[in-house]
């Protein structure tokens, strides 16, 4: 099972919200990224979590806050957003964050609107 | 912050011609990644070439490696319709002990039957 999932697909949330965007593997990799993505850009690197612990933040503001339940769960909440905050999400993950050269594994992406 | 800068931003051809996508980066690498992405979904990786190889082959997809110019190109041989998608190159940097990919700002490839 080479597969990332994601969910919700879509999610749109007002300001004062609180929602939580997840991700799961299965396919026993230890470390699980989260991305930015706006339309016509790259992806942009917001954590990385290897080994169940926060390893890289990417001085991403705390209304978005990460969480790492267990080796298979990537969980990002969501508090107090702007509307420049609408954008992919995407998960990933790799065998580990330590090496080089590591393919990382994407799911399709939660498409956010903050209205 | 980007490290690599790839070109055409779109690159627009008819079913059956090639594709060269063409990707620049700032610092040495150890290896570099290329993904794909259909619109609005997540990334799939498509190949990885390391800083001793020159050249790799996978299927209809041909990458080039030149680390004394800091670039890369990507061909895509005999293009379909479903190779529309974005291209992105992607190169490792290191952070307080950990990896984390950096990608280029992407190539929107349009195939046209």
């Amino acid at each position: 099972d080479t597969e990332v999932t994601q969910t919700p697909k879509h999610l749109v949330m007002g300001m004062t919200n609180k929602k939580s965007l997840k991700c799961e593997q299965h396919m026993g990799h230890r470390a699980m990224y989260w991305y930015k993505q706006k339309a016509k850009k790259p992806p942009e690197l917001m954590f990385v979590y290897s080994y169940e612990k926060l390893s890289i933040n990417e001085s991403v503001p705390s209304r978005f806050s990460p969480e790492c339940p267990n080796s298979s769960l990537l969980n990002l909440h969501l508090h107090a957003l702007q509307p420049e905050d609408s954008a992919l999400y995407l998960c990933a993950s790799s065998q580990d964050a330590g090496l080089g050269g590591e393919t990382q594994y994407f799911g399709p992406g939660t498409r956010l609107l903050v209205l | 912050s980007q490290q690599g800068e790839e070109d055409p931003q779109a690159l627009s051809i008819q079913e059956g011609e090639n594709a060269t996508m063409n990707c620049s980066y700032k610092t040495s690498i150890n290896n570099l990644q290329w993904y794909r992405q259909n619109s609005g979904r997540g990334l799939v990786h498509l190949i990885l070439i390391r800083s001793n190889e020159r050249e790799k082959h996978s299927g209809r997809l041909r990458v080039t490696l030149d680390t004394s110019k800091k670039s890369s190109s990507l061909l895509i041989t005999a293009s379909r319709a479903a190779d529309t998608a974005s291209y992105f190159c992607a190169t490792d940097a290191e952070s307080g002990g950990y990896n984390k990919l950096i990608f280029g700002a992407g190539t929107r490839l349009a195939v046209h039957p």
